[in-house]
């Protein structure tokens, strides 16, 4: 059973369309959940951090949402570029019986921006 | 400041022998995560290192893999007597302490592992 799950796997947008990548897990007692981009044979870049006690972040073009009650995370990309083609996954960090809980990456969503 | 460091990036072993990946992390963080990479899945947790202490190894097989974030020098992950079932891209990430309130993860470049 898969604890962290992403919707869509794949998505083909124009470029300047504007995305919703979801990110949807079991346990909502969460600690953070994390949102990464990673290029084909790269490291993960980190883009957004959002904290239990918050509900959203948003750096430039991106803003992630946490919606604990529902156990979802959205990741909304504005105006999309080619440049944002990658595969984008999520994290979440679940409080366990101790201060630090279980880290649990989904599968990602493969982004394909098209110019 | 440089970023999470990971050495080597390639890594090629013969069945049986020992690999041992490194990973500096950034200026200032006492924390450091591994994770693996299968070929065609996703990214699993391994371990979950302070200095001198491992404070969560719930991901690491119980066999062969061990792991040390020693209170001088990088964090090690070794595996022992490695299989093809061991070829991965392995990845290591560090964040800054309890003290600074955050555990904002960031990532090296991986080490590619391929057991021959």
């Amino acid at each position: 059973k898969q604890e962290v799950t992403q919707i869509p796997a794949a998505l083909s947008v124009p470029e300047g369309e504007n995305l919703v990548l979801n990110c949807s897990f079991t346990d909502s007692a969460i600690y953070n959940l994390q949102w990464f981009r990673q290029d084909p044979g790269k490291g993960l870049t980190s883009l957004l951090l959002i904290q239990s006690s918050q509900r959203e972040q948003t750096s430039g073009r991106l803003n992630a949402s946490l919606d604990k009650s529902s156990g979802r995370s959205t990741l909304y990309i504005a105006a999309s570029q080619p440049g944002d083609s990658a595969t984008y996954l999520c994290l979440r960090w679940a409080r366990g019986g101790t201060s630090y809980g279980k880290l649990t990456f989904g599968q990602g969503t493969i982004l394909t921006v098209h110019p | 400041n440089a970023g999470v460091m990971q050495n080597p990036r390639h890594l090629v072993r013969r069945r049986g022998q020992e690999a041992r990946l490194r990973c500096s992390p950034m200026k200032g963080h006492s924390h450091v995560y591994w994770y693996r990479q299968l070929p065609e899945e996703g990214l699993k947790f391994m371990v979950y290192l302070q200095k001198e202490n491992i404070i969560d190894e719930s991901g690491m097989p119980k066999e062969r893999f061990s792991a040390e974030f020693p209170k001088e020098g990088p964090s090690i992950l070794r595996i022992q007597q490695v299989v093809r079932g061991d070829s991965a891209a392995y990845f290591c990430a560090s964040s800054p302490g309890l003290s600074t309130g955050s555990h904002e993860q960031y990532f090296g470049p991986g080490t590619r592992l391929t057991v021959t």
